[in-house]
């Protein structure tokens, strides 16, 4: 059964551009939830989708946003980068219930590392 | 105060210690997972627990829920035991919230 599938690994970008980082999940899996992490403020949850649905979101401005597509396939972006956008993204899918909060175990993405120049 | 706190932040054993790791939390939760980030940054799921205890290998995990504490516990301690081990709360719908993670290194 194939992993949690996070593309690109790698990005460099410059201020005031725009990334789209893509998740993959484990087939089956319907759930799908984002998260940064840095040096100085650790993990931090982005956002979580269900069915194409955000059931959840974190404490983030609006320049980061997400989607999730039928297939349950999920997409972040963060618009106007800035320096400290610079981290590591990862994603982590679960098999996820409908109508109620998600219990399922996490399965974990490599990540995605942003260096925003 | 933050609402996960974990301790200690930086653990140094010997192969073969019995070793604990403790996460406490403030907020009312639905679930408890705790995760090992290896150098890289890849992170594997250990436990996800909402009561009692659950062993996996040398691995065993307990969750006291009135207390609001949650311990990790690795027997046999070996040097690729070495890594991040970070607890997470899941609070109200799908947030999860982290701790800020314990550095254990083993020694051989």
């Amino acid at each position: 059964k194939a992993g949690v599938t996070q593309t690109p690994r790698y990005l460099i970008k410059t201020r005031g551009q725009q990334v789209t980082l893509s998740c993959s999940p484990i087939s089956g899996h319907r759930s799908v939830s984002w998260y940064q992490q840095t040096p100085g403020q650790g993990l931090q949850f982005l956002f979580e989708y269900f069915s194409e649905t955000q059931r959840n979101k974190g404490n983030f401005p609006g320049r980061f946003s997400g989607r999730q597509f039928s297939n349950s396939r999920s997409e972040m972006n963060v618009s106007t980068l800035e320096l400290g956008d610079s981290a590591l993204y990862l994603c982590a899918s679960s098999l996820g219930l409908a109508g109620g909060p998600v219990t399922g175990e996490l399965f974990f993405g490599e990540g995605s590392r942003l260096t925003v120049l | 105060k933050n609402e996960v706190e974990q301790s200690p932040q930086n653990l140094t054993a010997q192969e073969g210690e019995f070793i604990t790791i403790n996460c406490s939390y403030s907020v009312g939760i639905s679930a408890l997972h705790w995760l090992q980030q290896h150098p890289g940054g890849g992170i594997v799921s250990l436990f996800m627990l909402s009561s009692g205890k659950k062993k996996h290998g040398r691995l065993i995990a307990t969750i006291n829920i009135q207390e609001k504490h949650s311990s990790l516990h690795i027997t046999a301690s070996h040097p690729r035991d070495s890594a991040v081990y970070i607890c997470a709360v899941r609070t109200s719908g799908s947030r999860l919230t982290f701790g800020e993670g314990t550095q254990l290194t083993v020694n051989p």
